[in-house]
């Protein structure tokens, strides 16, 4: 089976703190995603990676960083937290070929206070 | 654009009785299409997809989906509910410009009631 984790399940941070969420999987994928979540918005894409050391913004990239220097690790970057990034973070990855969809993992829900 | 529409944010639907929850898609060309589950606190499981063939897919948990071209729509079924399906449902389409990036729509809440 196919495992993605991530290093907290709930997050609480003050406002402007920097704030790291870690995403680890075991299948050897090239492609890795972080998503937010929030009620009434589904799914959005904030970054994703192809490979080692690559990276493309999403759809909402702004206040968003991310570092991949490892294959099988995607981390998402809050420079500096605000309440408006309160919200549900889900990693994913996949295979490069395009009938792989995605996996993901069980998600982080971070509070900015 | 790529772009998903489920129109129902929530549905109630008693338990032993039949489930569609409905999915509408923009694509420019043949779309892969996947359903996603989520149950509350949890991450997304995938149900099913469709890459081509057989516009009839068959799923976990009993689920099944039918691929409407003519529609753009990936309506997902069940014949008979059980109180464990009660979560939230994704529809999303791909690929995207890389790989399998995918868009998803806004979810359909469903709920069972006994």
């Amino acid at each position: 089976d196919v495992k993605v984790t991530q290093s907290s399940r709930y997050l609480v941070k003050r406002t402007g703190e920097k704030v790291f969420l870690e995403c680890v999987q075991d299948m050897d994928h090239e492609n890795m995603f972080w998503y937010r979540q929030d009620p009434g918005l589904g799914l959005r894409l904030i970054y994703f990676s192809y490979d080692v050391k690559m990276k493309e913004k999403g759809d909402i990239p702004e206040g968003y960083s991310v570092s991949r220097e490892k294959k099988e690790r995607f981390s998402l970057i809050l420079e500096s937290a605000s309440t408006n990034q309160t919200s549900m973070y889900l990693c994913a990855s996949g295979p490069s070929l395009d009938r792989g969809g995605q996996y993901f993992g069980p998600g982080t829900r971070l509070t900015v206070t | 654009a790529q772009s998903v529409t489920q129109p129902d944010i929530h549905i109630t639907v008693s338990e032993g009785a039949s489930l569609e929850l409905r999915c509408n898609y923009s694509y420019g060309a043949t779309p892969y299409l996947f359903w996603y589950v989520q149950s509350p606190g949890q991450g997304l499981q995938l149900l099913l997809k469709y890459f081509s063939g057989d516009t009839l897919v068959q799923g976990i948990k009993g689920f099944e989906a039918e691929f409407k071209r003519s529609q753009s729509s990936f309506n997902l079924r069940k014949p008979s509910v059980h109180w464990s399906d009660a979560a939230e449902y994704f529809c999303a389409v791909g690929p995207g410009r890389h790989g399998n990036k995918l868009v998803f729509g806004a979810g359909t809440i469903l709920r069972v009631k006994s």
